[in-house]
């Protein structure tokens, strides 16, 4: 079966503090994987993706995402968050057709 | 730039009374999908148009109705919007489907009075 979670519903960091979002998927061929963001009344900006190559996929915003096989994860990473990485995060699978995407994770940023 | 405009960004509209939402595209994509987002909620795709052929997902309400005049366009018809179907909007764009990388405009939100 295709799916992906996000096992984290909510997070909260202060200003400048470091940043992990999980996201794990289940996929029976190679995955293309692709984080999103949404800010409060938005539509959805990319991040960034994975398609092959280099496991370590940089993005904008200063993100980045490690892709792991063996752990079968897409986790999105930041060194020092900004206010304004407030948000909504969904990471995405590219089904047969269709995007599968995780519940998302809203991220809350305390100054 | 290239890019997904939506119009409107804001939508009232009456229980029952149809409405249409639009969508166009500097991409020049071949792939137009729309999708439907509930607050906090993912994205529930209803269709998409790969180039003039339509294709429904299976548990999209009739009520839900699509059109594609030319590649830059589509529209979004809801027949008779219910309460149930105040939610935001989103049209998103692809050259292909399968693995290709999807752009999203900014969403209509639809409120139902």
């Amino acid at each position: 079966a295709q799916s992906v979670t996000q096992p984290d519903i909510h997070i909260t960091v202060s200003e400048g503090a470091s940043l992990e979002l999980r996201c794990n998927y289940s996929y029976g061929a190679t995955p293309y994987l692709f984080w999103y963001v949404q800010s409060p009344g938005q539509g959805l900006q990319l991040l960034l993706k994975y398609f092959s190559g280099d496991t370590l996929v940089q993005g904008i915003k200063g993100f980045e995402a490690e892709f792991k096989r063996s752990q079968s994860s897409f986790n999105l990473r930041k060194p020092s968050v900004h206010w304004s990485d407030a948000a909504e995060y969904f990471c995405a699978l590219s089904g047969t057709y269709k995007y599968i995407f995780g519940t998302g994770t809203r991220l809350k940023v305390l100054a | 730039d290239a890019m997904v405009i939506q119009n409107p960004r804001y939508q009232v509209t009456q229980f029952g009374k149809p409405v249409t939402l639009s969508c166009s595209q500097t991409l020049n994509h071949n792939v137009m999908y729309w999708y439907q987002q509930k607050s906090s909620q993912a994205p529930k795709l209803l269709f998409h148009y790969y180039d003039k052929d339509f294709n429904n997902e299976a548990d999209t309400p009739d009520n839900f109705q699509s059109r594609r005049p030319n590649t830059s366009f589509c529209f979004l018809d809801i027949r008779s919007p219910g309460l149930g179907d105040a939610a935001m909007y989103l049209c998103a764009t692809s050259r292909d489907v399968s693995t290709d990388t999807q752009y999203f405009g900014p969403g209509t939100r639809l409120t139902v009075l």
